[in-house]
């Protein structure tokens, strides 16, 4: 079975503090993928980065960075100098072959304070 | 219009109403989702079509009916619907392939309320 778990339900920080969210995963799979999306209050979610099993290395996007480590099942992901526009709810997912099926986290609402 | 599409925005109904609402993507994808999120819920999976088939139907309630007319629409059918049904409904799609490896581009939503 799959499973994602993201243990942080909400995380409050003031604007510039470096912040991660967590994101723990469980398959049975050796192939399979892990995504990161923002969906901010207007709804819609934002795709934000792909990972596939194979590839450990890390990403780093703008103030954006992606942890992958296989060895404790975790993708987090970190918001470097944070800005008010960051807040959003954040959920981390979790495919595997199955047409695309997505194991989706809770979410974690970020809130950011100016 | 671009990326995926969703109308209405919003939408109040009865209990004993009927409604629909539609999905269109413009991504060329061949695969669609409809997702239910509930206040303090995960994104709950409900059905999934890949090349216009049904796939996928997480034990969901006979009073929702999907309809797949094509790989650009798709519809999401209400009728007899109870308040707990309230919640904001997404729709996604996506390229379908063996890996599992292309993301999913998600609509706005439609925020349903069920008085």
């Amino acid at each position: 079975a799959q499973k994602v778990t993201q243990a942080q339900t909400e995380i409050s920080v003031v604007e510039k503090e470096d912040v991660t969210l967590d994101c723990v995963y469980e398959t049975r799979d050796t192939t399979y993928y892990l995504f990161w999306y923002k969906q901010p209050p207007s709804g819609e979610l934002v795709f934000l980065i792909r990972r596939n099993s194979f590839d450990e290395q890390n990403e780093i996007s703008g103030r954006y960075s992606w942890n992958f480590q296989k060895s404790t099942s975790s993708f987090n992901f970190t918001i470097t100098a944070s800005q008010v526009v960051d807040s959003a709810v954040y959920f981390c997912a979790l495919s595997v072959y199955n047409f695309n099926k997505f194991y989706f986290g809770s979410g974690t609402k970020l809130n950011v304070k100016p | 219009e671009t990326g995926v599409t969703q109308t209405p925005r919003h939408l109040v109904m009865g209990m004993t109403n009927k409604k629909s609402l539609k999905c269109e993507q413009h991504l060329g994808h061949n695969a669609m989702y409809w997702y239910k999120q509930s206040a303090k819920k995960p994104l709950e999976l409900m059905f999934v079509y890949s090349l216009e088939e049904r796939v996928e139907n997480n034990s969901v309630p006979s009073r929702f009916s999907p309809e797949c007319p094509n790989s650009s629409h798709l519809f999401l059918h209400l009728h007899t619907l109870q308040p707990e049904d309230s919640a904001l409904y997404l729709c996604a799609s996506s390229q379908t392939g063996t890996s599992g490896s292309n993301e999913q581009f998600f609509g706005p939503g439609t925020r349903l309320t069920v008085l």
